[in-house]
């Protein structure tokens, strides 16, 4: 297995845009997806091969990628945006399935 | 619409045993790989198991192997997670989740079931 590290936090006013970074060396070769879970939900993902959106997700959330660094970007940040956003990345040995990033709290002031 | 609906958790002592299940419809369940995740209160998410389509393979965090058994029975469109031997550091809420056809990531998630460890 391998981990994969992200600030705690990121504080941010509205209208402003939250970047938060995820680290591992594992990126550099893995694609990497974003959840975002809201206090008392389940993850809902928001991010998927670096920077594809679902359908149903807000054009101000993108995802970017360079090495081994994947950068998810919430553009013009909203009051609803104030969650946790944890990264995630697909292991292919036989000692895991999924790895999830630590994890950032993102608060708007 | 995917719906996973999770059951079972609950308030056990350490060294108990506690089974959860979890309902899948809207997809066709037998041809998915299902997942296992949990969450510590106030702690980040934990890849805990997973079991192929099939039922033929299993995989666990080896904090919970050899006491922790997933299973699945797909003519129920049902996944099961049996916990045996539970530690204080087991309790969190635990969420069932079916992955993506690349089997890289999990587009679908349950809601998610408390299982409390504690004397």
């Amino acid at each position: 297995s391998y981990a994969l590290t992200q600030p705690p936090s990121v504080s941010v006013s509205p209208g402003q845009t939250a970047r938060i970074t995820c680290s591992g060396d594992a990126l550099a070769k893995k694609y990497a997806y974003w959840y975002q879970q809201k206090p008392g939900q389940a993850p809902v993902l928001i991010i998927y091969k670096d920077s594809e959106r679902p359908s149903g997700i807000p054009e101000r959330f993108s995802g970017s990628s360079s090495g081994t660094t994947v950068t998810l970007t919430i553009s013009g940040v909203q009051a609803e945006d104030e969650a946790d956003y944890y990264c995630q990345s697909a292991d292919t040995s036989d000692t895991s399935y999924y790895v999830f990033g630590t994890g950032t709290k993102v608060t708007v002031l | 619409e995917v719906q996973l609906v999770e059951s079972g958790g609950g308030l056990v002592k350490p060294g108990g045993s506690l089974r959860l299940s979890c309902a899948a419809s809207g997809f066709t369940f037998s041809s998915y790989s299902m997942h296992w995740v949990r969450q510590a209160p106030g702690k980040g998410l934990e890849w805990v198991s997973s079991i192929s389509s099939n039922g033929g393979y299993e995989l666990y965090i080896d904090s919970v192997k050899g006491r922790f058994i997933v299973s699945r029975d797909n003519a129920k469109k049902s996944l099961y997670l049996q916990m045996n031997s539970l530690r204080v550091e087991d309790t969190a809420v635990y969420f069932c989740a079916r992955d993506d056809s690349t089997q890289e990531y999990l587009p679908y998630w349950g809601q998610g079931t408390l299982v409390t460890v504690s004397s």
